[in-house]
């Protein structure tokens, strides 16, 4: 099946630092997700992306779509505490299910 | 996007019992779901409650441990049924109003079996 495969698992950076996550998947997806969760919360939608090398952006945050729609980042710029949380990437499988990627999880010090 | 209540928030239960999990949605959703989630892991879905009819469950996971009802387009239940210590984990509930906007989650149940 599907497989959503998702690195690092864990990162540690400095207020002020930047974050990348990477997502890869085994079959082509025809979009894919991203999701935060913070600590002791629950999953929260960010944002979706459909086209093949798509781009988008929330603030201090990238999202990229790979070209062969495989494989999908998440860039921070200047992280800061509030990023902190942990972040997963989905794909759609079957009818309108979601694989979850394992997240990573993003801690930041002051 | 959807605003999803889910209740309990937490539990601590008896092995042997069962325990029922409600979300109810403030608008009608497509589709409804139900994730299980262990502290520091991923979301595994475990099925997908269909209006009407029985739900559609993933590999792993059967009825009879999980029975899941949705009456209608803003209401699902999910019951753990005969739990032991392995059914502690997070449950959680899930809708998407359409795909611009994703999927809502509940605030999840902290399922604790002693």
């Amino acid at each position: 099946g599907q497989q959503v495969m998702q690195i690092p698992q864990y990162q540690h950076v400095q207020e002020g630092e930047d974050f990348t996550t990477y997502c890869n998947s085994s079959t082509t997806l025809s979009n894919i997700q991203w999701y935060k969760q913070r600590p002791g919360g629950h999953p929260v939608f960010l944002i979706q992306l459909v086209k093949s090398g798509e781009v988008k952006k929330q603030k201090r945050l990238t999202f990229q779509f790979g070209e062969a729609k495989k494989n999908s980042s998440l860039h921070i710029t200047a992280t800061q505490t509030t990023d902190v949380g942990t972040y997963f990437c989905a794909g759609p499988t079957g009818y309108s299910t979601l694989t979850f990627g394992k997240g990573t999880m993003l801690l930041v010090s002051p | 996007s959807a605003v999803i209540s889910q209740k309990p928030s937490r539990d601590i239960c008896q092995r042997g019992t069962s325990l029922t999990i409600q979300c109810q949605v403030d608008s009608q959703v497509t589709m409804m779901f139900w994730y299980r989630q262990q502290p520091g892991q991923s979301l595994t879905l475990i099925a997908t409650a269909n209006q009407g009819s029985e739900a559609t469950y993933e590999s792993g996971f059967v009825i009879d441990k999980f029975p899941i009802s949705r009456p209608n387009l803003t209401f699902s239940t999910l019951t753990v049924s005969n739990m032991s210590p392995e059914d502690s984990s997070i449950y959680l509930c899930s809708g998407n109003t359409g795909t611009e906007y994703g999927y809502t989650f509940g605030s999840g149940t902290r399922l604790t079996v002693v």
